[in-house]
């Protein structure tokens, strides 16, 4: 079955120090993957994506992830946090074939950034 | 162009009435996801909708929801006889097809109370 594992409800770090906020998954065809960015009383904001070619994604706001296909992951990361980072980020899955149209999400994760 | 219109922004219900949760797609998008966020926890898929076509519903309660997506008009989300539990933030998001390689456009949701 397929699913997405964000391990850390919670994720502090202080301004200008580098982020990492994790994701696993697991599907059994060629995973399309997604990080979705969700600030208070808001929508969620797309961030970035990995389908296919260089396994360094580059998104909105500094971000990006690593497609690790060997540790099924897909880690998002910026070099340096700004205060305006805090919100809750989800990772979401979905199998690269034509008719599977689903999403998967993650629970999410509550990033904090400090001054 | 708008993004995915949702209204209301903030509906308040009292226990046994009905809600009705609109969503707008994105102009050029015929596919439309419903997804229910409680607080403090990640989305939960309900529905997924083409115009005039359930696709899939396996998210979706058995009874007191249903969801429609028109020919004409926006995307409704019905809720009979509403219970305290029913009280989240409802998102709407739309897809310009069903294929895998896109994410969502998220509007920026309907929070229901029931009081």
């Amino acid at each position: 079955a397929q699913s997405v594992a964000q391990p850390e409800d919670q994720v502090n770090v202080a301004e200008g120090n580098p982020l990492t906020v994790k994701c696993t998954y697991s599907v059994s065809g060629n995973p399309y993957l997604f990080w979705y960015v969700q600030y208070p009383n808001r929508g969620l904001q797309f961030l970035l994506k990995y389908i296919t070619g260089d396994n360094l994604v580059k998104g909105s706001y500094g971000f990006e992830a690593e497609f690790n296909k060997s540790q099924t992951s897909f880690h998002l990361k910026k070099p340096s946090a700004l205060v305006s980072d805090s919100a809750l980020y989800f990772c979401a899955v979905r199998e690269g074939m034509d008719s599977n149209y689903q999403l998967i999400w993650g629970a999410g994760t509550k990033l904090i950034i400090k001054p | 162009n708008a993004g995915v219109m949702q209204n209301p922004r903030h509906l308040v219900r009292r226990r046994g009435q009905e809600a009705r949760l609109r969503c707008s797609p994105m102009k050029g998008h015929s596919h439309v996801y419903w997804y229910r966020q409680l607080p403090e926890e990640g989305l939960k898929f309900m529905v997924y909708l083409q115009k005039e076509n359930i696709i899939d519903e396996s998210g979706m309660p058995k009874e007191r929801f249903s969801a429609e997506f028109p020919k004409e008009g926006p995307s409704i989300l019905r809720i009979q006889q509403v219970v305290r539990g029913d009280s989240a933030a409802y998102f709407c998001a739309s897809s310009p097809s069903g294929l895998p390689a896109y994410g969502y456009t998220f509007g920026s949701g309907t929070r229901l109370t029931v009081v």
